[in-house]
């Protein structure tokens, strides 16, 4: 297995855009997922395999990916996008593993 | 309604063993991985576990290989988390999520069963 390294905390104004990073010596070779996870509720997909997102998804969540480098970008950030954010991919064999998260804080 | 219903909060001391479930239902249950997710208080998602209700296939997560084990009875749609014996180091919410069906990300979870171990 293998590990996937974000920042601990984002901080944006209302309108801004965020960017948190997930880096991982795979990731060339494998996709990366991000879940959004707010307290008492279970988390949820908000982008699958780099940059897809899944719908039902607002627009404003997109992914990218350069290399060993991952990055969830949320523009016009809303109050509500205030919560956990976890990147997420697996080895060949299906073995998965989480970044250990960021906290996106809306000021 | 496509969904995965877990067991209730556990209390329990050290020592102790348990088993906690996470029951799929609205889709057909052999065809999707099942995972486990854990959350100690106040820290992030680790990844536990998957399962394939199918074969009983499984991968565990390298941090839980030999603390943990996934099984499943297919004939009733519930995969388990089983703990031989409790440490209060286990204390921490476990959700069990649904692998998509062509990729590796979870796109169904449970509301999570909450675990108490106390020493």
């Amino acid at each position: 297995s293998y590990e996937l390294t974000q920042p601990p905390s984002v901080s944006v104004s209302p309108g801004q855009t965020a960017k948190i990073t997930c880096f991982g010596d795979a990731l060339p070779k494998q996709y990366a997922y991000w879940y959004q996870h707010k307290p008492g509720q279970a988390p949820v997909v908000v982008i699958y395999k780099d940059n897809e997102r899944p719908s039902g998804i607002p627009e404003r969540f997109s992914g990218s990916s350069s290399g060993t480098i991952v990055t969830l970008i949320i523009s016009g950030v809303q109050p509500e996008d205030e919560a956990d954010y976890y990147c997420q991919s697996a080895d060949n064999s299906g073995t998965g593993v989480f970044g250990g998260g960021t906290k996106l804080t809306v000021l | 309604e496509v969904q995965l219903v877990q067991s209730g909060a556990e209390v329990k001391k050290s020592g102790e063993s348990l088993k906690i479930s996470c029951k799929g239902s609205g889709y057909r249950f052999t065809n999707y991985w099942i995972g486990w997710v854990r959350q100690m208080p106040g820290k992030g998602l680790e990844w536990m576990g998957i399962i394939y209700p199918s074969d009983s296939d499984t991968r565990y997560g390298p941090s839980f290989q030999g603390q943990v084990t996934l099984s499943v009875d297919k004939s009733i749609g519930t995969a388990y988390l089983q703990w031989s014996s409790l440490k209060a180091s286990d204390t921490a919410m476990y959700y069990c999520a649904r692998r998509d069906y062509n990729d590796w990300y979870f796109d169904l979870w449970g509301r999570g069963t909450l675990v108490s171990v106390s020493s």
